[in-house]
């Protein structure tokens, strides 16, 4: 039973491709996010949700639109997907705001 | 602007022995500072946190200190084992709006068989 799951775990594509990252948590958390980790293991914000609302959108170029139908859900949507988007994303949810986070396993992009 | 500096950015211990990982952040209304580890190709995930009502916490090898005047807060672990060997990551909260983490840049812990 994963705590936090997103899908697919590898996702290799070309340049200017649109693709979508999945997740989904079942612990009843109401608040998600994205999180970015680049190659030096740096993890940047770039969204989040709290109960399906919009709380948290960092400078993140408006090729990425996250979406939440319900709040045990967050997916994140890239189009024209470019070189420096390469990068593993996470996604995480915690009880509320400022409590701890679970991780979900992240996705690791590759775009060629 | 905010931010959390993390250090050292690489850390080797011999088994056995303790590290100790600083972290220092800017803003004042903080309140509160989690600290992740990552293995090699995992997620990161929680080992322990601390409030800012709160100067230190244990849990059984780990403990957290934080010290609210200096702005700064330690992860301790004691008798390493080779287990421990991963990333760790500390962040502190922000009120900005809305509450939000600012990670430290990471320190790798190496701990020698």
């Amino acid at each position: 039973d994963t705590a936090v799951s997103q899908t697919p775990k590898y996702l290799v594509t070309q340049m200017g491709n649109d693709k979508s990252i999945k997740c989904e948590q079942n612990l009843g958390h109401d608040t998600m996010y994205w999180y970015k980790q680049d190659s030096k293991k740096f993890l940047k914000i770039m969204f989040s949700y709290n109960n399906k609302e919009l709380i948290i959108n960092e400078t993140v170029p408006n090729r990425f639109s996250p979406k939440s139908p319900d709040k045990a859900h967050l997916n994140l949507h890239i189009n024209s997907l470019e070189l420096g988007d390469s990068a593993v994303y996470f996604c995480a949810s915690s009880q509320d705001q400022n409590y701890g986070y679970t991780f979900g396993s992240g996705t690791r992009l590759t775009v060629v | 602007g905010e931010n959390v500096e993390q250090h050292p950015s690489t850390l080797s211990v011999q088994e056995g022995d303790s590290a100790v990982i600083k972290c220092t952040y800017s803003d004042s209304a903080s309140n509160y500072f989690p600290w992740y580890k990552q293995e090699l190709g995992k997620r990161p995930q929680l080992i322990i946190d601390i409030r800012s009502n709160v100067g230190e916490k244990k849990d059984q090898r780990i403990a957290v200190t934080l010290n609210k005047t200096a702005k700064h807060f330690s992860l301790h672990i004691t008798e390493t084992q080779p287990e421990d060997s991963a990333v760790y990551f500390c962040a502190a909260s922000i009120r900005s709006g809305t509450y939000k983490y600012i990670f430290g840049t990471g320190t790798r812990l190496k701990v020698l068989a």
